[in-house]
């Protein structure tokens, strides 16, 4: 089956830093993944959409300047969460969909990643 | 614009008995519908999807879910509930429609409790 692993599932940093997540398809090669915010007991929002080798796509009122994405390979997207405030604090998760958008694949999603900014 | 629905925060049943989650969808065009579950503090965990074809999907550890065109749902159902069904469970649907179809719209989640 396929794989998506997310890193680190936890982490703690001090206000004011950046914090970069990693989301990596470990068996298949993603052209497409995806970036979600989870707030307690609620759904999943998209935050960003990031292709390889472009430029990601960011959903309205979504900062790109500070949730910067990077998909530098087919297997490896990372979310950088730069200037970290107790507000950015939430559960992100990544996916990743193999195959083109015209292929009716479903998305594999990583473990999510716990971030917490005090 | 799509849109899922997902009318009940939370179901609760006896193990043994059977479940349903609900789900209505809205897309411009034909759906893709897909059901996820989420266990605490984890990623989602693909169930099953209808893509085209028969409208009774059969899915991971017993799940099926019954496509209605007319009714737009995508219902979720087991015949006999275990308590480690216990989690969230979430609907979710993409157009088929190109350009517009590459995004996964979420429901809101369903909390499922089974008890003994």
């Amino acid at each position: 089956g396929a794989v998506v692993s997310q890193h680190p599932s936890r982490v703690i940093c001090k206000s004011g830093t950046s914090v970069k997540i990693e989301c990596r398809s470990l068996d298949f090669q993603a052209t497409t993944m995806f970036w979600y915010r989870q707030f307690p007991k609620q759904s999943l929002m998209l935050m960003a959409t990031s292709n390889e080798g472009s430029k990601a796509t960011y959903e309205q009122g979504v900062e790109k300047d500070k949730f910067l994405i990077n998909h530098a390979s087919l297997t490896l997207s990372t979310l950088t969460v730069t200037s970290a405030h107790p507000e950015d604090s939430s559960f992100y998760i990544c996916s990743a969909r193999r195959g083109s958008e015209l292929m009716n694949t479903e998305a594999f999603f990583g473990q999510g990643t716990r971030l917490t900014v005090v | 614009a799509q849109s899922v629905a997902q009318p009940e925060d939370q179901v609760n049943v006896a193990e043994g008995n059977p479940l349903t989650v609900k789900c209505t969808y809205s897309v411009s065009g034909n759906p893709y519908l897909f059901w996820y579950v989420q266990y605490p503090n984890r990623g989602l965990q693909f169930l099953l999807k209808y893509i085209t074809g028969d409208n009774l999907v059969k899915g991971s550890y017993g799940f099926e879910a019954e496509f209605n065109k007319s009714q737009t749902s995508f219902h979720l159902k087991k015949p006999s509930a275990l308590v480690s069904d216990s989690a969230l469970y979430f609907c979710a649907v993409r157009d088929k429609v190109t350009g517009g179809g590459n995004k996964l719209t979420f429901g809101t989640g369903t909390q499922l409790k089974v008890e003994l």
